[in-house]
This record gives structure tokens, sequence and C-alpha cells, in this order.
């Protein structure tokens, strides 16, 4: 069974594009989480998609946005990039236990530097 | 919102050396409380978990309490090795499923 997929591992941008990146979940998982990991500031949720609907939302600007597709597929993109957006993104899907108790599988993350 | 607090490290330990990584968080209800572990270069795995209070989640040799009257959540493990080098996370996981994680706390193991 194959696991979290997300492209593009690495990847520079500058200040003021945009970038997106796409997570594949394990099949069969429809819950879909982004986090942002950074050294000072630990993990921090962006939001979770479930059945292609935005469930939760963190504490992010709006140039971060996101959604998932009918396969459970998922992107998110940062558009205008600041320096402090670099960091790792981490994409989590969850299985059919959905609810508080489920495990979350990590894909390996995207890591965006910007210039 | 939930939050937790998490030792903070970097926390270096000799070979066979016991381990606590102290976990304390807040949250609405009772939550389902988590130990992630990140391995260099990979993304977080589950260690082990705990969905009620009480209750010890176990594994590879670790373990963490569900210790409602405190609000907290130790990680243990009685003898550490080389391999268990990698950065820690508590994560509880309350009110509408989702998920906070504490800043992690990086682990060494040296021979």
């Amino acid at each position: 069974k194959a696991g979290v997929t997300q492209t593009p591992r690495y990847l520079i941008k500058t200040r003021g594009q945009q970038v997106t990146l796409s997570c594949s979940p394990i099949s069969g998982h429809r819950s879909v989480s982004w986090y942002q990991q950074t050294p000072g500031q630990g993990l921090q949720f962006l939001f979770e998609y479930f059945s292609e609907t935005q469930r939760n939302k963190g504490n992010f600007p709006g140039r971060f946005s996101g959604r998932q597709f009918s396969n459970s597929r998922s992107e998110m993109n940062v558009s205008t990039l600041e320096l402090g957006d670099s960091a790792l993104y981490l994409c989590a899907s969850k299985g059919r236990d959905s609810g508080p108790t489920g495990e979350l599988f990590f894909g390996e993350g995207s890591r965006l530097t910007v210039l | 919102g939930d939050s937790v607090t998490q030792m903070e490290g970097p926390v270096t330990l000799s070979e066979e050396a016991c381990l606590t990584i102290n976990c304390t968080y807040t949250a609405t209800g009772y939550p389902s409380l988590f130990w992630y572990v990140q391995y260099p270069g990979e993304g977080l795995q589950l260690l082990l978990k705990a969905t009620k209070a009480d209750d010890k989640g176990s594994n590879k040799g670790f373990e963490a309490t569900y210790r409602k009257e405190t609000t907290s959540f130790h990680l243990e493990k009685g003898s550490v090795q080389v391999s268990d080098s990698a950065v820690y996370f508590c994560a509880p996981a309350g009110g509408y499923q989702k998920v906070t994680f504490g800043t992690g706390t990086k682990l060494q193991v040296i021979p």
C-alpha cells in the first residue's frame, strides 16, 4: 500500500511568486491535512479537507489556500511568497476512522525555500 | 483553542539512559493523545496513542499514560538507543478533529 506522496520534494522560489504543492493520500483516505514546519514554530496547522470540503482551518493569512479533488488528492497554494514562508510543508491523511482517535499518516514533505 | 507545552530540547543522553519527555496540554472535552516521532529527513509517524483517561500507550519500548487530572502525557523509555535519536511531538486531538502539535523535542543519543 503506497504511503502519502508529496510533490515536489524541494523547490526554490523568489519573493512575490506563488507556489502550488500537491499531496496524494493513502488510497481510501478521505481526510487530508496540511502543516507548516519551521525550526522556530514547530508544526502549525494550515487546514484540513474531507470529501472536497474544508473542515478545519488554522490561523494563516488568506495567501494560503487549498483544495481537494474528488479522488482525495489535495493541493495547497501560497501566493505572493514572503521570506517567512520558507518551511517544510507536510501533508497527512487519515483513514476510515477519521475521528479524533485516528492516526495521521504523513508524507515526507515539500521543502520550500523563498529567496 | 487547544495547546501543548512540551519540554524544550535538545535532550542529549548516553545510550541505555532513561528518557522522560514532559508534555502537558489544554483542550476542550476529552481529547485523544498522541506521540509522533520524526526521524532525520522523514515525515512524522505515529509512535503511540491513548484515547481515554488512565490508558497507557506503548510501542518500541516507549510508554505514555493519559493523566486527565494533570492534563499530561509524558513520554518515557527505560533504556534509549542511538536509533531513538529523532524529534518527538506530543499531540492532543480534541474538538473539531483538529490535531495540535507541540514544538517538538529533539533527542540525541550518543554511544
